[in-house]
C-alpha cells in the first residue's frame, strides 16, 4: 500500500454532469498529480499542485480542474462531462526537494463512466 | 509524432525466456527516464529508474541512450508473475514535474 487514497472508487455520471474526485496523498508530501488513463492507454498528465498552486498542466481543457489544500489532499473536478472522459483518473503523490521532484507514488484511481 | 512512443505488443514468451521492451522519446531536454509496472486494474508501480551508465536491479536492466533518445528493459528469465503492462516514463519541464507515460507494452508470461 502506497499510502495514496482515492474516493470514491467508481462512479457513474451522464454527459454534462459535473463531478469531482479526492485525492489523500501519502505523509510526508507536498506534491499531487493527477492523470485520466483510458482503457488500453498509459495514464496521462492532467497537472500538477505543489503547495497549493498548480505548477504545470497537460493538454487537457480548462473544464479540468483542481484544488490542493493545506494538508496537501487534493480535488479534480471535471464540469460539462464528456462520453470520452470516461476513464481511470489517478493520483500520484510525491515530495519536491532540492528543485526536483522524488518518486511519485499512485493512489488506487477513481473509475469514472460517462452515459 | 507521440511524446514517448513503445512497443506496441503484447508479448506472449514462455518461463525462462529473455524479453526486451523498447521506448523512445521526442524531447531532447527530457531530465529523467523511469520504468513503471502496471497489474491489470491496478495502479502503476515504480520498477526502476532508467541511467545513462545504465542500471540492473535482479533480472531487470534499464539503459537510456540520450544521444538517440531511446530507453530499454531487458527482462532475463521471466516468471509467471513478471506478466503486467511495462509503462516507458520521461520526465520534462523545470525539476521534472511534468511526468509523460507510453501508452504501455503488455507481457504474458505462459508456463
Amino acid at each position: 500500500e502506497t499510502g495514496v487514497t482515492q474516493s470514491p472508487t467508481h462512479l457513474i455520471k451522464t454527459r454534462g454532469q459535473q463531478v469531482t474526485l479526492r485525492c489523500s496523498s501519502q505523509s510526508g508530501h507536498n506534491t499531487v498529480s493527477w492523470y485520466q488513463q483510458a482503457l488500453g492507454q498509459g495514464p496521462q498528465f492532467i497537472f500538477q499542485y505543489y503547495r497549493e498552486e498548480e505548477n504545470g498542466r497537460g493538454n487537457f481543457p480548462p473544464r479540468f480542474s483542481g484544488l490542493q489544500f493545506p494538508n496537501y489532499s487534493s480535488e479534480l473536478n471535471v464540469n460539462a462531462l464528456e462520453l470520452d472522459d470516461s476513464a481511470l483518473y489517478l493520483c500520484a503523490s510525491s515530495s519536491k526537494q532540492g528543485g526536483s521532484y522524488n518518486e511519485q507514488f499512485f493512489g488506487p484511481g477513481t473509475r469514472l463512466t460517462v452515459l | 509524432r507521440k511524446e514517448v512512443e513503445q512497443d506496441p505488443g503484447p508479448f506472449n514468451v514462455p518461463e525462462g525466456a529473455t524479453v526486451a521492451f523498447n521506448c523512445t522519446y521526442s524531447n531532447s531536454a527530457s531530465q529523467s527516464f523511469f520504468w513503471y509496472r502496471q497489474d491489470c486494474r491496478k495502479e502503476p508501480k515504480l520498477l526502476m529508474s532508467v541511467y545513462s551508465s545504465g542500471n540492473e536491479d535482479g533480472r531487470f536492466t534499464a539503459q537510456l541512450n540520450r544521444a538517440s533518445q531511446y530507453i530499454s528493459l531487458l527482462i532475463r528469465d521471466s516468471k509467471l508473475s513478471d506478466s503486467a503492462t511495462y509503462l516507458c516514463v520521461v520526465k520534462e519541464g523545470t525539476g521534472g514535474f511534468k511526468t509523460i507515460f507510453g501508452a504501455g507494452t503488455r507481457l504474458f508470461v505462459k508456463a
